[in-house]
């Protein structure tokens, strides 16, 4: 069962809103990911969790918050964003972000559309 | 470093007739691949990867890819395209180096036509 759910699947939030954006894995899987993706655009790496610690972030700026409360839970919190911050947002996950001979599979949920207005 | 081209943002293919979408890889370190699809309004799923264990991937609905190291590049086909095909594809590369961390191309959209 190869998973990743994500939630709420729409999210209409204004400019001085707080709100946030859940992920939930149960593959046993050590690395989490969120990926900011625009239309007609790849996703973008936004922030890596290995081992429930952030390890990368992508210089993204601080108005998105990520928060990993246990290996299976990854959530992004929204504070004060821009309406250009209006994107799908995937979650993803691997089993490590280490390189091994299988390959790293990263796997994606169905996203989250925000829009800011 | 590693990097991706896709060639076409769109191929357009009758239904039944073959399905050819181009990936060329750059990578300094031996890379892995992978294709992913995207459904309207859905997230990406993976569709095959390439891991070296052999040069011909097969992967879900009737797609697979050849790695061709001489000619750096990781091209889509299936035989006989369906309607249910129509969608964005992106190919992707990591190194063992950085598995974490998905290049992607920039997309192919796909559109069937009956």
């Amino acid at each position: 069962d190869t998973e990743v759910t994500q939630t709420p699947k729409h999210l209409v939030m204004g400019m001085t809103n707080k709100k946030s954006l859940k992920c939930e894995q149960h593959m046993g899987h050590r690395a989490m990911y969120w990926y900011k993706q625009k239309a007609k655009k790849p996703p973008e790496l936004m922030f890596v969790y290995s081992y429930e610690k952030l390890s990368i972030n992508e210089s993204v700026p601080s108005r998105f918050s990520p928060e990993c409360p246990n290996s299976s839970l990854l959530n992004l919190h929204l504070h004060a964003l821009q309406p250009e911050d209006s994107a799908l947002y995937l979650c993803a996950s691997s089993q490590d972000r280490a390189g091994t001979s299988s390959g790293n599979t990263i796997y994606f949920g169905e996203g989250s559309w925000l829009t800011v207005v | 470093a590693q990097s991706v081209t896709q060639l076409g943002s769109h191929v357009s293919v009758s239904e039944g007739a073959l399905v050819l979408l181009r990936c060329n890889y750059s990578s300094s370190v031996p890379p892995y691949l992978f294709w992913y699809v995207q459904y309207p309004n859905q997230g990406l799923q993976l569709l095959l990867k390439y891991t070296s264990a052999a040069t011909l991937v097969k992967g879900i609905n009737g797609f697979e890819a050849e790695f061709k190291k001489s000619e750096t590049s990781f091209h889509l086909t299936k035989p006989s395209a369906h309607m249910s095909d129509a969608a964005e594809y992106f190919c992707a590369v990591t190194g063992m180096d950085s598995s974490y961390k998905l290049i992607f191309g920039s997309g192919t959209r796909l559109l069937v036509r009956p």
